[in-house]
């Protein structure tokens, strides 16, 4: 069966510092992997999308991620932190057609 | 320009109701879904459509009906409304089914049962 699991639900971060967030997944069907972003009271807005194009994909905001598939997993990273990135973040793999499912999500903070 | 619509943001209401949310995207997308966030964030689809067309119901009660009068539509009704029906409900799209495509989501609709 297609799993996400993202290894840590908070993480904090002093502003300025570097951000990590994990993801790993299990899926024999997934093609793609996303990252999505959700601040408080919005919908989700997408991040950056892995299509098997290029193993280390950009995204907006300065964030990166890369697939590593003997690993399984797809992390995401970002320099230097800003206090506007504070917000929830979903790890996300395609489970079949017409058919996603999500990682339980990672806080994060930013702290100043 | 807002690619992904939904009404209303805010449903306070009683329990046994019935009440409808509504969604609408201008992206000339083929797929919609409908998505419910619990309390804890987690996202669990719903439904999905293809071209006004029911492919996944993924066991959701059937006091639940969505309904899509074309592709750029797709709207949620529910019947007798229960208190575990409080959540966020998100109304997404994508270009088709196949697995490249991003969603785009709606800015979600928080129902409240009281």
């Amino acid at each position: 069966a297609q799993s996400v699991t993202q290894l840590d639900s908070h993480v904090s971060v002093s502003e300025g510092t570097p951000v990590l967030l994990r993801c790993n997944y299990s899926s024999s069907y997934s093609p793609s992997l996303f990252w999505y972003v959700q601040h408080p009271n919005k919908g989700l807005q997408l991040l950056l999308k892995y299509t098997s194009a290029a193993t280390l994909v950009k995204g907006i905001n300065g964030f990166e991620a890369e697939f590593k598939k003997s690993e399984t997993s797809f992390h995401l990273t970002k320099p230097s932190a800003h206090m506007s990135d504070a917000a929830e973040y979903f790890c996300v793999a395609p489970s079949g057609t017409y058919k996603y499912i999500f990682g339980t999500g990672t806080r994060l903070k930013v702290l100043a | 320009d807002t690619a992904v619509s939904q009404t209303p943001k805010y449903l306070v209401t009683q329990m046994g109701n019935d009440k409808s949310i509504k969604c609408e995207q201008n992206l000339g997308h083929d797929t919609m879904y409908w998505y419910k966030q619990d309390s804890k964030k987690f996202l669990k689809i719903m439904f999905s459509y293809n071209n006004k067309e029911l492919i996944i119901n993924e066991t959701v009660p059937n006091r639940f009906s969505p309904k899509s009068p074309d592709k750029a539509h797709l709207n949620l009704h529910i019947n007798s409304l229960e208190l575990g029906d409080s959540a966020v409900y998100f109304c997404a799209s994508s270009q088709d089914g196949t697995a490249i495509w991003e969603q785009y989501f709606g800015p979600g609709t928080r129902l409240t049962v009281t």
